[in-house]
């Protein structure tokens, strides 16, 4: 399967525990990008990729989150000192470097409960 | 700020009956309008991709249309396997990300 791979597919984690968050994207793709998705609600946007560069970073992200994308290829999403407010569906997307930068491919997510 | 609003929240069908699902928005520059499809604990998938006021594309039972302020999601015949949760997403010209309405709950029955 070539498709945007997501590990762990699901996390429960007691509240102020640290979790990581890992996305394989589709290989030769540049461009990575990481939402959060809450129930009943569409997407929301928390960072993106352009190769091993972070080049947009939501302004309602809170500094309890971190991502890296170190060699340009998978990219890791950390959560510190989780709150229940951070449960939700972390997805993960790809692309490749093009003119039609919307059209994203994404993973199946990584659920996260914090109880 | 760059908004995106579906309607309605939820729509039930019977198998061939057709209708539309509407997104209005509202954006500094529109660089794209996008389509994508969501079954129930996956990702998204893509659809459509639209650019300007007139465009039309089609995929199989589906035809999204855009104008100024809004698209529509033309649903024809419907089967039951197009029950889904259907998203609309804008894109600013100033930026790479793509900013989602909550989507429409479809619903199709036999």
């Amino acid at each position: 399967d070539t498709g945007v791979s997501q590990d762990p597919r699901h996390k429960i984690t007691k509240r102020g525990q640290n979790v990581t968050f890992r996305c394989d994207p589709i290989s030769e793709h540049n461009r990575l990008y990481w939402y959060r998705q809450t129930l009943g609600q569409g997407p929301e946007f928390l960072t993106y990729f352009q190769n091993e560069a972070q080049l947009e970073k939501s302004r309602l992200l809170s500094d309890r989150f971190s991502a890296e994308r170190p060699k340009g290829s998978f990219s890791t999403l950390e959560i510190q000192r989780t709150e229940q407010g951070d449960s939700a569906m972390y997805l993960c997307a790809s692309s490749p470097l093009g003119l039609n930068t919307g059209e994203l491919f994404f993973g199946e997510g990584s659920r996260l409960t914090v109880l | 700020e760059d908004q995106v609003t579906q309607s309605p929240e939820a729509l039930r069908l019977q198998e061939g009956e057709s209708s539309s699902l509407n997104c209005s928005y509202t954006v500094s520059g529109l660089r794209g309008l996008f389509w994508y499809r969501q079954d129930p604990g996956k990702g998204p998938e893509f659809l459509f991709t639209l650019y300007s006021a007139g465009e039309e594309k089609e995929k199989e039972r589906l035809k999204a249309t855009l104008t100024k302020k809004e698209s529509f999601l033309h649903i024809t015949a419907p089967k039951p396997e197009d029950s889904a949760t259907y998203l609309c997403a804008v894109q600013a010209l100033s930026t790479d990300k793509l900013i989602f309405g909550t989507g429409t709950r479809l619903q199709v029955f036999p």
